[in-house]
């Protein structure tokens, strides 16, 4: 049983415009939420994250969407930049050290 | 400095062999997991470690034994290895601070190939 689920694998986006990455949860005991970027042959790298009370949270060109009532949250990339070009994973925390990863989303950013 | 390392990158090895995998964090974090993404990409935890102490086993075969000889290193040891343990896996630490998302550091990854 999936409770994270990205159902976007990869993505395409010109540099300079906006790149939306969707993630789906199905726990509501999840608390945090947080995103996680991939390059090739490195292990993913924490990137930013939102408590389930918030709805936004803003870390520079990253920004990341909570909507609770449906189970959905979303990071933006404004503007995306060639160096973004990774795999993202959408990951939830509910508590007692265990977050569930999705399976990634393969972002590239095309110059 | 390297704050999550792993050894080996890369591990090559038959069926029904031995194998172990180490990891050291060098952050003075308390708590350390392995994960094992596999073909289908899917990043999943399979043990956490808090403080030398086994908190999180997610339905892990026996053959997969963690061992941690102090907070700053856990090691994953296999026994009989199958073709199905193919897979890379990752190590990671993170501080448990109580309130608040519990950020991960990941290694590397160690790339494992049964064949």
């Amino acid at each position: 049983d999936q409770q994270v689920k990205q159902n976007s694998p990869s993505l395409s986006v010109q540099e300079g415009r906006i790149s939306i990455l969707n993630c789906d949860y199905t726990n509501s005991m999840f608390d945090y939420f947080l995103w996680y970027k991939k390059y090739p042959a490195e292990g993913p790298t924490f990137l930013i994250s939102i408590s389930s009370i918030k709805d936004k949270n803003e870390d520079g060109r990253f920004t990341v969407f909570l909507n609770k009532s449906a189970k959905h949250l979303s990071l933006h990339i404004v503007p995306s930049q060639p160096g973004d070009s990774a795999v993202y994973f959408c990951a939830a925390d509910g508590g007692y050290q265990k977050v569930t990863f999705g399976t990634g989303t393969k972002l590239q950013v095309i110059p | 400095d390297t704050a999550v390392s792993q050894t080996p990158k890369y591990l090559v090895t038959q069926m029904g062999n031995d194998k172990s995998i180490k990891c050291e964090q060098n952050l003075g974090h308390d708590t350390m997991y392995w994960y094992k993404q596999d073909s289908k990409k899917f990043l999943k935890i399979m043990f956490s470690y808090n403080n030398k102490e086994l908190i999180i086993n997610e339905t892990v075969p026996n053959r997969f034994s963690p061992k941690s000889p102090d907070k700053a290193h856990l090691n994953l040891h296999i026994n009989s290895l199958e073709l199905g343990d193919s897979a890379v896996y990752f190590c990671a630490s993170s501080q448990v601070v109580g309130v608040g998302a519990d950020t991960q550091y990941f290694g590397p990854g160690t790339r494992l190939t049964v064949l």
